[in-house]
């Protein structure tokens, strides 16, 4: 089955400061990969996701770029705020003739500090 | 509309008790998840449903663990004699569109905490 690594399990940030946070996957089937993060307490929620035919994606200050042939994403933000502090997950999973459960990474806590 | 919703969000059981945990999910969605997320790590597939039938029980840890969804919208995920390492965070999501259709969000509900005992 799909494997999924995150890296680092901990990020610190100044604010305003970039923050990167990368993650491995093992399955070359994997077509959909979601960023989600969770505050303490709450629910995930997707923040912005990337298919494996696109190898960039953008949204305001969070980015997404997605290496095929490595087998690896990454998540960044820029102009880092507190209010970005959370834990963030990254998932793969395949969307076809499957339905798309999907696989997490361990977490990244990230603290942005005024 | 209403997001995921589950119930109860927090559960405390002796060992050996058995649980029941209830997920509605988006009106119109069909497909139905259910991760587990143990503290500090993040979620495991525990099993899928489209609409009332349970596609994929590969994420099961043990056959204590029973989930159903009979009339395609509302879900029960049942644990039988509960033990200490059954503790976490029980998510479900949901999502609209079927299998082979086009990449879909899963939602997620805010989770039911089981402590066990």
């Amino acid at each position: 089955g799909e494997n999924v690594e995150q890296h680092p399990s901990t990020l610190s940030v100044q604010e305003g400061d970039s923050a990167v946070i990368k993650c491995t996957y093992s399955d070359s089937a994997s077509n959909y990969f979601p960023w989600y993060k969770q505050e303490l307490g709450k629910r995930p929620q997707l923040i912005i996701d990337i298919r494996s035919n696109v190898g960039e994606k953008k949204d305001q200050r969070i980015a997404v770029t997605l290496n095929k042939t490595a087998k690896h994403f990454s998540l960044h933000i820029t102009e880092t705020q507190p209010e970005d502090s959370a834990v963030y997950f990254c998932a793969a999973s395949y969307w076809g003739t499957s339905y798309g459960k999907l696989t997490f990474g361990q977490g990244t806590i990230l603290t942005v500090h005024p | 509309g209403a997001g995921v919703s589950q119930s109860p969000r927090y559960k405390v059981a002796k060992r050996g008790q058995d649980v029941a945990l209830r997920c509605d999910p988006i009106s119109g969605h069909v497909s139905l998840f259910w991760y587990q997320q143990a503290l500090g790590q993040g979620p495991e597939f525990l099993t899928y449903f489209q609409n009332e039938a349970q596609l994929d029980k590969s994420g099961l840890p043990s056959d204590r663990f029973f989930a159903e969804r009979p009339e395609g919208s509302v879900s029960t995920l049942k644990i039988q004699r509960t033990q200490q390492e059954d503790s976490a965070v029980y998510l479900c999501a949901s999502s609209l569109v079927l299998a082979g259709g086009s990449y879909n969000e899963q939602f997620f509900g805010p989770g039911t905490r089981l402590t066990v005992l």
